[in-house]
């Protein structure tokens, strides 16, 4: 497709169980991001990958959150123990970089993940 | 590290007025990119506007324009001859090298018809 895919579109859980959270970017991209949104609120940063370069991490809230990426490729955003408190929308964006002279992010649609 | 304030949580207009929203940033960059991000409650962000800090020319995009002031580290939004699918949650950010993408907190604007 043409832009940011992310799948499921909306993921309901049992507090204590794992989920995974998937985002597929535009082709070419080097740059993706994920964020958390909690309602009403603005983008909570949680991880930035860029190319080969080591993740940028410094935005997980804690140890049950990570998140991989292959290559350029399909990121997958794992959340373990859920927790009330992770119910959010998860979004994930994509960009060139300001290498590629089109530093803009694009974003997903989100995923919305409800823990009860 | 970079950060950018965006100091009016929530704004309102009335329909067909002009509104501008207020975005502040700090950075020891002189080469970088500014952004406005659009997110209405489908929860879809869009991009807006974008500005390269060498260039003096303000951006433009029909309704929208923005007011760069490099020297005064601002970049503000304004939006003319508003309507109702203008009301939504704006972001400014903040872009340098490869470096993340820096969000403010978002104005939640409402378009009153």
């Amino acid at each position: 497709g043409a832009g940011v895919s992310q799948s499921p579109s909306n993921k309901v859980t049992e507090k204590g169980k794992d989920v995974e959270l998937r985002c597929d970017p535009i082709s070419g991209h080097t740059a993706l991001y994920w964020y958390r949104q909690r309602l009403g609120q603005g983008l909570e940063f949680l991880i930035y990958f860029q190319g080969n370069s080591a993740p940028d991490k410094s935005g997980l809230p804690s140890d049950r959150f990570s998140a991989e990426r292959t290559g350029e490729s399909v990121s997958t955003l794992t959340i373990q123990r859920t927790q009330q408190e992770d119910s959010a929308v998860y979004l994930c964006a994509s960009s060139l970089g300001t290498g590629g002279g089109e530093p803009e992010a694009f974003f997903g649609q989100g995923t919305r993940l409800t823990v009860v | 590290a970079q950060t950018v304030t965006q100091s009016q949580p929530e704004m309102s207009v009335q329909e067909a007025e002009t509104v501008t929203l207020s975005c502040t940033y700090d950075t020891s960059e002189s080469n970088y990119y500014l952004f406005w991000y659009k997110q209405p409650p489908s929860r879809q962000m869009i991009l807006v506007i974008r500005q390269e800090a060498y260039k003096q020319q303000n951006a433009t995009e029909n309704r929208f324009s923005v007011n760069f002031q490099k020297a005064a580290k601002s970049f503000s939004l304004k939006i003319s001859d508003s309507q109702l699918g203008d009301t939504a949650m704006y972001f400014c950010a903040f872009n340098f090298g490869n470096e993340k993408l820096t969000f403010g907190t978002g104005t939640r604007l409402t378009i009153i018809p």
